[in-house]
């Protein structure tokens, strides 16, 4: 069975700072990856998708992940925090022809 | 354009109650998702909808948990005897793609209804 782990809990970044959130997965054949984000009372909105090809994929609101075969991970990145980035991430794989496996999450915390 | 959309955004049903969560996806959307999402959990799978067909319903955690899309647009969850344990966010999200495309990955949520039964 698939599963994708996310490491860390809770982060917590300065705004302005770097920000890489980390996930690993688990399955034989070539994923299908994602990333969501999830704000307080709002829906779960999708940062960024790799299904093949470029192993460095571009998202939205200037989030990109990489995609790492050899280390089965697909961390996400974002160069410089905004405040409005607090929220909880979640890394998900998508297998068979429709289910998605969530990973637990990661809550951000920006600092001013 | 609108996206999905789901009611009650919050319920408090009594041990024991009945309850009855709606969702209207996109237009046109022809896949339906489920999710049921656990405090500090990540959402999980529950059922899956092509048209008005129930084409996997093996997340539903018991056979108190129905869900139909009779119509093949408005979904509707239901809970029957509802119990603690069912005290948890459920997701509706929809996609325009079919199965055998790879893009019913493709989904887009809605804001969840809030079920705490007390």
């Amino acid at each position: 069975a698939q599963s994708v782990t996310q490491p860390d809990i809770h982060i917590t970044v300065s705004e302005g700072a770097s920000l890489e959130l980390r996930c690993n997965y688990s399955y034989g054949a070539t994923p299908y990856l994602f990333w969501y984000v999830q704000s307080p009372g709002q829906g779960l909105q999708l940062l960024l998708k790799y299904f093949s090809g470029d192993t460095l994929v571009q998202g939205i609101k200037g989030f990109e992940a990489e995609f790492k075969r050899s280390q089965s991970s697909f961390n996400l990145r974002k160069p410089s925090v905004h405040w409005s980035d607090a929220a909880e991430y979640f890394c998900v794989h998508g297998a068979g022809s429709y289910q998605l496996t969530f990973g637990k999450g990661t809550k951000l915390s920006v600092i001013p | 354009g609108a996206g999905v959309s789901q009611s009650p955004r919050y319920k408090v049903a009594k041990r024991g109650q009945d309850v009855a969560l709606r969702c209207d996806p996109i237009s046109g959307h022809v896949s339906l998702f489920w999710y049921q999402q656990a405090l500090g959990q990540g959402p999980e799978f529950l059922t899956y909808f092509q048209n008005e067909a129930q084409l996997d319903k093996s997340g539903l955690p018991s056979d108190r948990f129905f869900a139909e899309r009779p119509e093949g647009s408005v979904s509707t969850l239901k809970i029957q005897r509802t119990q603690q344990e069912d005290s948890a966010v459920y997701l509706c999200a929809s996609s325009f793609f079919p199965p055998g495309t790879g893009k019913p990955y493709e989904q887009y949520f809605g804001p969840g209804t809030r079920l705490t039964v007390t």
